[in-house]
């Protein structure tokens, strides 16, 4: 069981917007920003959002991220059939000494 | 180009030990943080241990604090695992991973390995 909680799976169809979202703490999303990551099967994962809501030059505007107190959500507009992959967030948590965290992922299919 | 390679994983009996090393190029290797994260087959992600650029601060997960060592070489560039007293559940693919800044916290991966799979028989 993570301590970021996500839904184990979401789906939309192309063109439309879907939300995928990651449930922490005060110790972790509460208190530190949070990143997304996208992992295509048989792949490494790739980073989509830092610091919250910031992208890597080269990742689409299509994908957004915000937080919310201990939330965190990863918008995903205009859905291509290429996001078809799985969806960690994660983040840094200052309990029992500090240790990075992340969450049980997100299977997105691309109906 | 950034690039990360793993090597030394494989095959290995449950309470014996094995060393991961990750070949860092195309970036100044000391002046960033560093990781492993590891991932069983078909599961998700885990955050396994970060060092900092200079070492000064590195942390362990729970599940392995006490039987992994993580280290690096600024100078040959390099990242290490070394890995004691191999659980089954410790099986997993294991990626060496970058981080944006000099520090481990807030975690920002942005450059990640192919990876390297451990398997810990009984």
């Amino acid at each position: 069981q993570s301590v970021l909680t996500q839904p184990p799976s979401a789906s939309g169809t192309p063109g439309q917007r879907v939300t995928i979202s990651c449930s922490g703490g005060t110790s972790n999303i509460g208190h530190n920003t949070v990143s997304w990551y996208q992992q295509v099967p048989g792949t490494a994962p790739k980073l989509l959002i830092y610091n919250s809501n910031q992208r890597p030059s080269g990742v689409p505007d299509r994908f957004s991220g915000s937080t919310s107190g201990t939330s965190a959500s990863l918008v995903i507009s205009g859905l291509q059939s290429e996001d078809e992959a799985d969806y960690y967030c994660a983040a840094w948590d200052d309990s029992l000494n500090g240790r990075g965290l992340f969450g049980g992922g997100t299977k997105l299919t691309v109906l | 180009e950034v690039q990360l390679v793993e090597s030394g994983g494989g095959l290995v009996q449950a309470g014996r030990s094995l060393r991961l090393s990750c070949a860092a190029s195309g970036f100044n290797f000391g002046d960033y943080a560093m990781y492993w994260v590891r991932q069983r087959p078909g599961k998700g992600l885990e955050w396994v241990s970060g060092i900092t650029w200079n070492t000064g601060i590195i942390r362990y997960a729970d599940s392995v604090k006490g039987r992994f060592t993580i280290s690096r070489d600024n100078v040959k560039s390099f990242l290490y695992l070394q890995m004691d007293s191999l659980r089954t559940e410790d099986t997993a693919f294991y990626y060496c991973v970058k981080d944006r800044t000099s520090m481990i916290m807030p975690t920002t991966l942005d450059y990640w390995g192919q990876g390297t799979l451990v398997t810990v028989s009984s």
